[in-house]
């Protein structure tokens, strides 16, 4: 069966540093997502992509976090200058359509750790 | 504002018996409501999703009510094993009608044999 695939499993970096977290989307999805859930709460919704530009985002989203789709496979969520709260496991998704009957399908999840 | 809430307490039940979970929601009037099974360290999988105008929706041992007037969702898991061991997250539509779940904090399960 078709999966979304992350990497890296795990990220730890210094605050002020770069990070990119990788997806890879399910092949015929056209919508994909990124959510962010810190340990022990609720998976929170970042941002919505399709057609090669933001549909929605969410109040978290802010100036240092930005999405690309690079080439037809890879979705990318880039934060410019990591904070310590920005410590959580990302995950990313990806659905055929954004009507209500489409099924969210999440992938594995990056770790990422800020010190 | 928006607010979901499942019981942040674990749910500790018997292998056999039934599980029942539950989603309460305030301020909103979702059109559908989804159920997400998540293990430790994964993403959500999905399970099932019911709309505002059914009342009950099956799957296989996974039963799940909507009532819309108690503004509530039971998530029912019958004939439970220690393998439905997991964090349950109830997730509803965002307001202003996205289709982009809003999840509760979830309630984690556990069965013992």
């Amino acid at each position: 069966e078709p999966e979304v695939t992350q990497t890296p499993s795990h990220q730890v970096t210094q605050m002020g540093q770069e990070v990119i977290l990788r997806c890879v989307p399910i092949s015929n999805h056209l919508y994909f997502y990124w959510y962010r859930q810190i340990l022990g709460q609720k998976v929170e919704f970042l941002v919505s992509f399709y057609n090669n530009e933001i549909s929605e985002k969410s109040e978290i989203f802010d100036d240092q976090f930005s999405v690309e789709r690079p080439d037809g496979s890879n979705f990318t969520l880039k934060i410019r200058s990591t904070k310590l709260e920005d410590s959580a496991m990302y995950f990313c998704a990806s659905t055929v359509h954004v009507k209500s009957t489409d099924t969210q399908y999440f992938g594995p999840g990056t770790r990422l750790t800020v010190l | 504002s928006q607010k979901i809430e499942q019981n942040s307490e674990a749910l500790n039940i018997q292998e056999g018996k039934t599980a029942t979970l539950t989603c309460n929601y305030t301020n909103y009037s979702p059109a559908y409501l989804q159920w997400y099974r998540q293990d430790p360290g994964r993403g959500p999988v999905f399970l099932l999703l019911i709309r505002e105008n059914e009342k009950e929706k099956r799957k296989e041992r996974l039963k799940v009510t909507f009532d819309t007037t108690l503004k509530q969702s039971l998530f029912h898991i019958t004939a439970s094993q220690p393998a439905d061991s997991a964090t349950y997250l109830c997730a509803l539509d965002r307001a202003g009608g996205s289709y982009i779940p809003t999840f509760g904090r979830g309630t984690s399960l556990i069965v013992h044999p």
